[in-house]
């Protein structure tokens, strides 16, 4: 069975700009979860989506969203970059709540 | 928030020698999870615990849920280079409202085995 997967692995924009990046779990899982990581916060959870919609968020602004599709796949986006986004942005796919949850490779992102 | 205390930040040990890490916590958890994370990777999954006063064991990675349900550890026997890396702890409370497949991690420790 196939793993998580991230596109792209890396990306470079600039301040100002926005970014999408995609996440298909593992097949048959349902519940996508995606953290930001970086040196300074650590592993930072962002969101969860089960079924096309979003059950529970973290505390990060607005400029962070996501979606989900009829196929599980996931989609974040973040407005507006500014340099402190920069980060490693990980998805997590699991099967139902409370189980375990695989991470993906992560897509690095740098804003210049 | 909940937050994860984990300790030691780092370990630097020869090979063959045992590691034991630990991670502690204010709030109760309900599963604990430990990771190892390589760089430029995403963390890959070691060892679940769900229930209090659970051992379980992967090769030579052995975890156990504390009886409190704030604590958990993780025990590495006869290191091998390949060893080296960041692990991660991670916990869950129960599904629902605010939980919703957010796990919170602990700092991390950073492991090297010296040949």
């Amino acid at each position: 069975k196939a793993g998580v997967t991230q596109t792209p692995r890396y990306l470079i924009k600039t301040r100002g700009q926005q970014v999408t990046l995609s996440c298909s779990p593992i097949s048959g899982h349902r519940s996508v979860s995606w953290y930001q990581q970086t040196p300074g916060q650590g592993l930072q959870f962002l969101f969860e989506y089960f079924s096309e919609t979003q059950r529970n968020k973290g505390n990060f602004p607005g400029r962070f969203s996501g979606r989900q599709f009829s196929n599980s796949r996931s989609e974040m986006n973040v407005s507006t970059l500014e340099l402190g986004d920069s980060a490693l942005y990980l998805c997590a796919s699991s099967s139902g709540p409370n189980t375990e949850q695989f991470f993906g490779p992560g897509t690095r992102l740098t804003v210049l | 928030g909940q937050q994860l205390n984990q300790s030691p930040q780092s370990m630097f040990i020869q090979e063959g020698e045992d590691v034991s890490m630990n991670c502690t916590s204010s709030s109760i958890f309900n599963t604990w999870l430990w990771y190892k994370q390589d760089p430029g990777e995403g963390p890959v999954l070691l060892i679940a615990l769900y229930k209090a006063g659970e051992l379980t064991s992967n090769g030579r990675l052995t975890a156990q849920f504390g009886i409190t349900r704030k604590d958990s550890f993780l025990n590495i026997s006869a290191s091998i280079p390949s060893d080296v890396g960041i692990y991660f702890c991670a916990g869950q409370l129960d599904a629902g409202g605010t939980s919703y497949g957010k796990l919170t991690f602990g700092q991390g420790t950073i492991l090297t085995v010296h040949p």
